[in-house]
């Protein structure tokens, strides 16, 4: 049980695009879901907390009109890069908890790389 | 000052040895130590927490916090290749709202030579 996924494992894109991923619990309804995005050779930043139906709260640092992040329901949240460049290119994990709960379940990550 | 901080490594050892990996937080309110094993291009999966001082143990591995020095360990007995990954600390804090957050050291990753 407690199984996470995301869409897609690993996308490349052109500078100046936008890319979207989805991540899902798959067995478990997910009142909250974070994103991390890990760097090589560094640890996971969190990047910002969303709760179903409530609009995400961003860490200190992260532009919320360039990752754009929607939790329409208790299975399925989405992190939206917009106008990417070559820096935006990293690891980017989802994790999902129950109400109340702190465990946290990761998804596989998707590597994003902006050319 | 971070509030989780972990040498990176690399840390190499032979296969059968006991492994010692370490961390050290700044705030003393914290509660919640949780230790994560991420393989390489894989989510982290979490192999232990522990919560206040003293010792936990699951099988091969023992988590350990001294509270006193802030200070957090994870053994791993008759180490294996397959145990070759990255481990990461964490602490947990309570956010508000129902909600936990995690803030993880940078890692360390170990080999273990057969």
């Amino acid at each position: 049980g407690a199984v996470v996924s995301q869409h897609p494992s690993w996308v490349i894109c052109k500078s100046g695009t936008s890319v979207k991923i989805e991540c899902r619990s798959l067995d478990f309804q997910a009142t909250t879901m974070f994103w991390y995005r890990q760097f090589p050779k560094q640890s996971l930043m969190l990047m910002a907390t969303s709760n179903e139906g409530s609009k995400a709260t961003y860490e200190q640092g992260v532009e919320k009109d360039k990752f754009l992040i929607n939790h329409a329901s208790l299975t399925l949240s989405t992190l939206t890069v917009t106008s990417a460049h070559p820096e935006d290119s990293s690891f980017y994990i989802c994790s999902a908890s129950t109400r109340s709960s702190y465990e946290q379940y990761f998804g596989p990550g998707t590597r994003l790389t902006v050319t | 000052q971070k509030e989780v901080e972990q040498d990176p490594g690399p840390l190499s050892v032979p296969e059968g040895a006991i492994v010692s990996l370490n961390c050290t937080y700044s705030n003393s309110a914290f509660q919640y130590f949780m230790w994560y094993r991420q393989y390489s291009r894989k989510g982290p999966e979490l192999l232990m927490y522990t919560y206040s001082s003293g010792n936990k143990e699951d099988g091969r591995f023992t988590a350990q916090v001294d509270k006193s020095s802030k200070y957090i360990s994870l053994f791993i007995r008759d180490s294996q290749p397959s145990d070759s990954a990255t481990y990461l600390c964490a602490i947990l804090k309570y956010s508000g709202a129902g909600s936990y957050q995690l803030t993880f050291g940078k890692g360390t990753k170990l080999s273990v030579i057969p």
